[in-house]
């Protein structure tokens, strides 16, 4: 499976736009983007995916590298409850039946 | 709708003991599966299912056993507890159709102590 990079963790202002970087240079054509994200004692949560374009929902926004080596997740306004850890995942039809997480991005929120 | 839901949300066992974790959901998923989060860590795939009699294993299956006689429930069995299986464990489930394009629903999660 290809795998993703994502920094340990990351600080932002509240109300402030949060940019959470990922790298997945082994992506293949099939490959989509995942971003589920776990608050504090809660199971994980879906925010956004993606293919090869830019998405937009009520969560979050996703933008994806032209050449897709890379995406971020953006939240437009940062609030105390975004703190948590963030997961970019990858999925291709060789693991459409599991996901697997990586490590993830902790998102702290300064009021 | 009530979701995913896991019971129970805590438990303490003693090395040696059995339990089972229920797992049922409630939106005909087809897809169902455990995780395990151990403290500061990300979730670890155990066992999954794409269906009512299929299952299959994950990352860490050791230690587990599971079955899917329905499509609702997917147990999860300790037989023998350890204290390396002190955990967080989360249930999951999502839809078969589209394979890759949709989001999968988490349990808040059982919270199991072995002693």
């Amino acid at each position: 499976d290809a795998k993703t990079t994502q920094p340990n963790s990351m600080e932002s202002n509240e109300e402030e736009p949060v940019h959470l970087p990922c790298n997945h240079s082994t992506i293949s054509g099939t490959d989509y983007i995942h971003w589920y994200r776990q608050l504090p004692s809660q199971g994980p949560e879906y925010v956004i995916h993606g293919l090869t374009s830019n998405v937009n929902n009520r969560m979050a926004s996703l933008a994806i590298a032209e050449d897709r080596k890379s995406s971020t997740l953006i939240l437009h306004r940062a609030t105390l409850r975004d703190a948590a850890v963030y997961y970019c995942i990858l999925r291709d039809d060789s693991s459409a039946s599991k996901i697997i997480f990586g490590s993830g991005t902790r998102l702290s929120i300064r009021p | 709708n009530a979701g995913v839901t896991q019971t129970p949300k805590f438990q303490v066992l003693k090395t040696g003991q059995s339990m089972t974790l229920q797992c049922a959901q409630d939106m005909n998923h087809e897809y169902m599966s455990w995780y395990r989060q151990d403290p500061g860590m990300g979730l670890r795939l155990i066992h999954y299912s794409v269906g009512a009699g299929i299952t299959d294993q994950g990352e860490v299956p050791n230690g587990y056993n599971v079955s899917r006689s329905t499509t609702e429930d997917f147990p999860l069995r300790l037989l023998s507890a350890a204290p390396s299986q002190t955990s967080v464990y989360f249930c999951a489930s999502r839809p078969i159709q589209s394979r890759l394009n949709t989001e999968a629903f988490f349990g808040q999660g059982t919270r199991l102590t072995v002693v």
